[in-house]
Protein backbone atom coordinates (compact mmCIF):
# COMPACT_ATOMS: atom_id res chain seq x y z
CA UNK A 1 0.00 0.00 0.00
CA UNK A 2 1.75 3.39 -0.90
CA UNK A 3 -0.71 5.25 0.97
CA UNK A 4 -1.70 7.42 -1.98
CA UNK A 5 -5.86 6.67 -2.75
CA UNK A 6 -7.61 6.92 -5.69
CA UNK A 7 -12.04 6.93 -5.50
CA UNK A 8 -13.84 5.43 -7.73
CA UNK A 9 -12.09 1.93 -8.25
CA UNK A 10 -13.92 1.64 -11.53
CA UNK A 11 -16.78 3.99 -13.64
CA UNK A 12 -18.79 3.18 -16.69
CA UNK A 13 -20.34 5.45 -18.38
CA UNK A 14 -21.14 6.92 -21.82
CA UNK A 15 -20.02 8.80 -24.17
CA UNK A 16 -20.57 13.13 -23.57
CA UNK A 17 -20.91 12.47 -19.97
CA UNK A 18 -18.76 14.11 -17.12
CA UNK A 19 -17.40 12.14 -14.78
CA UNK A 20 -14.74 13.72 -11.89
CA UNK A 21 -11.95 11.51 -10.22
CA UNK A 22 -10.31 11.94 -7.08
CA UNK A 23 -6.92 11.38 -5.19
CA UNK A 24 -5.58 12.04 -1.44
CA UNK A 25 -1.66 12.13 -1.37
CA UNK A 26 0.53 10.33 1.02
CA UNK A 27 0.78 12.21 3.98
CA UNK A 28 2.76 15.09 3.69
CA UNK A 29 3.37 15.00 0.31
CA UNK A 30 2.03 18.08 -1.52
CA UNK A 31 2.45 17.32 -5.28
CA UNK A 32 0.10 15.40 -6.93
CA UNK A 33 0.92 13.99 -10.28
CA UNK A 34 -2.05 12.59 -12.86
CA UNK A 35 -0.99 9.75 -15.64
CA UNK A 36 -3.22 8.33 -18.13
CA UNK A 37 -2.20 4.47 -19.27
CA UNK A 38 -4.34 3.04 -22.39
CA UNK A 39 -3.44 0.64 -24.53
CA UNK A 40 -2.02 2.64 -27.46
CA UNK A 41 -0.34 5.73 -25.68
CA UNK A 42 1.06 3.54 -22.99
CA UNK A 43 1.85 5.63 -19.57
CA UNK A 44 1.31 9.21 -20.36
CA UNK A 45 1.86 12.19 -17.92
CA UNK A 46 -1.25 14.87 -18.01
CA UNK A 47 -0.92 17.11 -14.72
CA UNK A 48 0.94 18.45 -11.80
CA UNK A 49 0.11 20.24 -8.60
CA UNK A 50 2.13 21.62 -5.69
CA UNK A 51 0.47 22.77 -2.75
CA UNK A 52 -2.65 23.68 -4.64
CA UNK A 53 -1.00 25.19 -7.67
CA UNK A 54 -1.02 24.01 -11.32
CA UNK A 55 3.23 23.71 -12.07
CA UNK A 56 3.14 21.20 -14.67
CA UNK A 57 0.97 19.67 -17.83
CA UNK A 58 1.63 17.20 -20.40
CA UNK A 59 -0.86 15.90 -23.00
CA UNK A 60 -3.98 16.82 -21.02
CA UNK A 61 -6.90 17.25 -23.46
CA UNK A 62 -8.92 20.60 -23.23
CA UNK A 63 -11.63 18.81 -21.79
CA UNK A 64 -9.81 17.78 -18.87
CA UNK A 65 -9.16 19.54 -15.95
CA UNK A 66 -8.00 19.57 -12.40
CA UNK A 67 -7.14 21.07 -9.28
CA UNK A 68 -5.75 20.58 -6.13
CA UNK A 69 -7.55 21.38 -2.93
CA UNK A 70 -6.42 23.31 0.29
CA UNK A 71 -6.33 19.56 1.96
CA UNK A 72 -3.95 18.76 -0.91
CA UNK A 73 -6.34 16.19 -2.68
CA UNK A 74 -6.61 16.58 -5.50
CA UNK A 75 -9.50 15.79 -8.85
CA UNK A 76 -9.58 14.93 -12.60
CA UNK A 77 -12.63 16.21 -14.12
CA UNK A 78 -12.91 14.58 -17.09
CA UNK A 79 -15.79 16.12 -19.71
CA UNK A 80 -17.26 15.34 -23.10
CA UNK A 81 -16.28 11.68 -22.87
CA UNK A 82 -15.52 9.96 -26.01
CA UNK A 83 -14.06 6.35 -26.35
CA UNK A 84 -10.89 6.73 -26.39
CA UNK A 85 -10.53 8.24 -22.80
CA UNK A 86 -11.72 4.61 -21.72
CA UNK A 87 -8.04 4.21 -19.73
CA UNK A 88 -6.87 3.56 -16.52
CA UNK A 89 -6.11 6.95 -14.45
CA UNK A 90 -3.23 7.14 -11.85
CA UNK A 91 -2.89 9.59 -9.32
CA UNK A 92 0.69 9.55 -7.88
CA UNK A 93 2.29 11.55 -5.30
CA UNK A 94 5.39 13.33 -4.21
CA UNK A 95 6.88 15.26 -0.92
CA UNK A 96 8.49 17.98 -3.01
CA UNK A 97 8.26 19.59 -5.93
CA UNK A 98 10.93 17.83 -8.03
CA UNK A 99 8.99 14.97 -7.58
CA UNK A 100 12.00 13.12 -6.36
CA UNK A 101 9.98 9.56 -5.78
CA UNK A 102 6.37 9.17 -6.99
CA UNK A 103 4.13 6.94 -5.28
CA UNK A 104 1.30 5.72 -7.24
CA UNK A 105 -2.19 5.14 -5.98
CA UNK A 106 -4.35 1.68 -7.16
CA UNK A 107 -5.65 4.00 -9.97
CA UNK A 108 -8.97 4.37 -11.52
CA UNK A 109 -10.52 2.47 -14.27
CA UNK A 110 -12.68 4.53 -16.50
CA UNK A 111 -14.81 2.65 -19.52
CA UNK A 112 -16.14 5.07 -21.77
CA UNK A 113 -19.01 2.95 -23.85
CA UNK B 1 12.34 15.51 -25.44
CA UNK B 2 13.43 12.53 -23.61
CA UNK B 3 12.40 8.90 -24.57
CA UNK B 4 12.30 5.67 -22.97
CA UNK B 5 12.89 2.38 -24.79
CA UNK B 6 12.23 -1.20 -23.50
CA UNK B 7 13.16 -3.21 -26.20
CA UNK B 8 12.06 -6.57 -24.81
CA UNK B 9 7.94 -6.68 -25.00
CA UNK B 10 8.07 -9.94 -23.34
CA UNK B 11 10.66 -12.03 -20.76
CA UNK B 12 10.07 -15.35 -19.00
CA UNK B 13 12.42 -16.63 -16.12
CA UNK B 14 12.62 -20.01 -14.32
CA UNK B 15 11.35 -19.81 -10.42
CA UNK B 16 14.62 -19.34 -8.71
CA UNK B 17 16.87 -18.00 -11.80
CA UNK B 18 18.16 -14.76 -12.71
CA UNK B 19 16.43 -12.30 -16.02
CA UNK B 20 17.53 -8.78 -16.83
CA UNK B 21 15.24 -6.42 -18.42
CA UNK B 22 16.80 -4.01 -20.67
CA UNK B 23 15.96 -0.55 -20.71
CA UNK B 24 17.89 2.69 -23.06
CA UNK B 25 17.21 6.16 -22.64
CA UNK B 26 18.30 9.24 -24.58
CA UNK B 27 18.54 12.49 -23.08
CA UNK B 28 20.88 15.69 -23.02
CA UNK B 29 20.94 16.35 -19.57
CA UNK B 30 23.46 15.29 -17.12
CA UNK B 31 21.30 15.55 -14.02
CA UNK B 32 18.58 12.63 -13.96
CA UNK B 33 16.70 9.55 -12.42
CA UNK B 34 15.75 6.54 -13.57
CA UNK B 35 13.52 4.19 -11.95
CA UNK B 36 11.93 0.58 -12.60
CA UNK B 37 8.25 0.47 -11.54
CA UNK B 38 6.17 -3.36 -11.41
CA UNK B 39 2.32 -3.40 -12.60
CA UNK B 40 0.98 -6.87 -11.34
CA UNK B 41 -2.02 -8.04 -12.47
CA UNK B 42 -3.80 -6.30 -9.60
CA UNK B 43 -2.65 -2.77 -11.87
CA UNK B 44 -1.05 -1.03 -9.00
CA UNK B 45 2.21 0.72 -9.92
CA UNK B 46 5.08 -0.34 -7.49
CA UNK B 47 8.69 1.29 -7.04
CA UNK B 48 10.97 -1.50 -7.13
CA UNK B 49 14.09 0.70 -7.45
CA UNK B 50 15.55 4.28 -7.93
CA UNK B 51 18.83 5.60 -9.52
CA UNK B 52 20.43 9.23 -9.16
CA UNK B 53 22.31 9.59 -13.00
CA UNK B 54 25.02 11.61 -10.28
CA UNK B 55 25.66 8.45 -8.16
CA UNK B 56 28.28 5.97 -10.13
CA UNK B 57 27.03 2.87 -7.22
CA UNK B 58 24.32 0.55 -8.99
CA UNK B 59 21.30 0.80 -6.79
CA UNK B 60 20.27 -2.17 -5.02
CA UNK B 61 17.16 -3.21 -3.29
CA UNK B 62 17.38 -6.87 -1.86
CA UNK B 63 16.82 -9.23 -4.97
CA UNK B 64 16.57 -6.45 -7.10
CA UNK B 65 19.46 -4.28 -8.67
CA UNK B 66 20.19 -2.46 -11.70
CA UNK B 67 23.27 -2.26 -13.94
CA UNK B 68 23.31 2.10 -15.01
CA UNK B 69 25.95 2.33 -17.82
CA UNK B 70 25.46 6.60 -17.99
CA UNK B 71 27.95 6.85 -20.89
CA UNK B 72 25.45 4.14 -22.59
CA UNK B 73 22.37 5.73 -21.56
CA UNK B 74 21.44 2.31 -20.10
CA UNK B 75 19.54 1.08 -17.69
CA UNK B 76 18.94 -2.93 -16.71
CA UNK B 77 16.70 -3.93 -14.24
CA UNK B 78 18.50 -7.59 -12.95
CA UNK B 79 16.12 -9.65 -10.56
CA UNK B 80 17.61 -12.34 -8.63
CA UNK B 81 16.26 -15.64 -7.39
CA UNK B 82 13.28 -15.14 -9.11
CA UNK B 83 9.58 -15.53 -7.21
CA UNK B 84 5.90 -16.25 -8.70
CA UNK B 85 5.43 -12.99 -7.32
CA UNK B 86 7.73 -11.08 -9.84
CA UNK B 87 5.32 -11.81 -12.43
CA UNK B 88 4.16 -8.47 -13.38
CA UNK B 89 4.68 -5.56 -16.34
CA UNK B 90 7.95 -3.86 -15.59
CA UNK B 91 8.27 -0.31 -16.53
CA UNK B 92 11.51 1.87 -17.05
CA UNK B 93 11.42 5.20 -15.57
CA UNK B 94 12.99 8.68 -16.53
CA UNK B 95 12.91 12.00 -14.23
CA UNK B 96 14.65 15.23 -15.26
CA UNK B 97 16.49 16.51 -12.91
CA UNK B 98 17.62 20.08 -13.67
CA UNK B 99 16.11 22.96 -12.37
CA UNK B 100 12.75 23.82 -14.28
CA UNK B 101 9.27 23.01 -14.07
CA UNK B 102 8.04 19.53 -15.05
CA UNK B 103 9.35 16.92 -13.22
CA UNK B 104 7.28 14.29 -14.93
CA UNK B 105 8.14 10.61 -15.45
CA UNK B 106 8.56 9.33 -18.83
CA UNK B 107 7.66 5.94 -18.92
CA UNK B 108 9.01 3.36 -21.78
CA UNK B 109 6.34 0.77 -22.90
CA UNK B 110 7.25 -1.94 -20.24
CA UNK B 111 8.55 -5.91 -20.45
CA UNK B 112 6.30 -8.78 -19.70
CA UNK B 113 7.93 -10.97 -17.58
CA UNK B 114 6.52 -14.13 -16.90
CA UNK B 115 7.68 -16.46 -13.95
CA UNK B 116 7.80 -20.32 -14.63
CA UNK B 117 7.32 -22.38 -11.90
Amino acid sequence: DSGVTQTPKHLITATGQRVTLRCSPRSGDLSVYWYQQSLDQGLQFLIQYYNGEERAKGNILERFSAQQFPDLHSELNLSSLELGDSALYFCASSVGVQGETQYFGPGTRLLVL
Amino acid sequence: AQTVTQSQPEMSVQEAETVTLSCTYDTSESDYYLFWYKQPPSRQMILVIRQEAYKQQNATENRFSVNFQKAAKSFSLKISDSQLGDAAMYFCAYRSGSGGSNYKLTFGKGTLLTVNP
